[in-house]
């Protein structure tokens, strides 16, 4: 069965540092990684994807992730926080099943609430 | 585009009620996928529609069943309803479902409490 590791439940900064998310994935071929952000009282909205080709993924608000296949990685990044960043970041896999076709299954970490402070 | 509507946004039922959740996809979406979301258990797959048809289904009990109408709109329910039942409930649609690049786009949720 496919899993999702998020590394650290609460994660705190200051403004203007680096974010950093950890996110490891079950290996699958082909692994399709995704990060969503939450904010209370809403639904996810997706950050950023990686399907296939090149390995930094630009996503939005300044996101970025890279996919480590040797590390079974995809960890979240930003260069500088904002007050605006604080929610909570889920990490999620859609991978193939035996057939080689993937449905729309996501598997999601269990979250990782960012805190930024100013 | 309008995005993923679910309705209502909050419900409160009482212990052995029956509950009915709805969704409208995104113009054109063919595939929907239900979530539950408890602090407990995370965000947990439920089932995913394409075209009428339930196509995957995740580890919940018979309790839990979903339909999809030809206009690709959802409703799922919930019968005998339990204190754990309480969640975000969240909806999500996308073109087709297969293939990874077919990212899927969430609505805001309903929120069920129950008493």
């Amino acid at each position: 069965a496919q899993s999702v590791t998020q590394l650290g439940s609460h994660v705190s900064v200051s403004e203007g540092a680096l974010v950093l998310l950890r996110c490891n994935y079950s290996s699958s071929v082909p692994p399709y990684l995704f990060w969503y952000v939450q904010y209370p009282n809403q639904g996810l909205q997706l950050l950023l994807k990686y399907t296939t080709g090149a390995t930094l993924v630009k996503g939005i608000n300044g996101f970025e992730a890279e996919f480590k296949k040797s590390e079974t990685s995809f960890h979240l990044t930003k260069p500088s926080a904002h007050m605006s960043d604080a929610a909570e970041y889920f990490c999620a896999q859609k991978g193939a099943n035996a057939g080689g076709t993937s449905y729309g299954k996501l598997t999601f970490g269990q979250g990782t609430i960012l805190t930024v402070h100013p | 585009k309008a995005g993923v509507t679910q309705t209502p946004r909050y419900l409160i039922k009482t212990r052995g009620q029956q509950v009915t959740l709805s969704c409208s996809p995104i113009s054109g979406h063919r595939s929907v996928s239900w979530y539950q979301q408890t602090p407990g258990q995370g965000l947990q797959f439920l089932f995913e529609y394409f075209s009428e048809t339930q196509r995957n289904k995740g580890n919940f009990p018979g309790r839990f069943s979903g339909r999809q109408f030809s206009n690709s709109r959802s409703e799922m329910n919930v019968s005998t309803l339990e204190l754990g039942d309480s969640a975000l409930y969240l909806c999500a649609s996308s073109l087709y479902g297969q293939g990874g690049d077919n990212e899927q786009f969430f609505g805001p949720g309903t929120r069920l409490t129950v008493l």
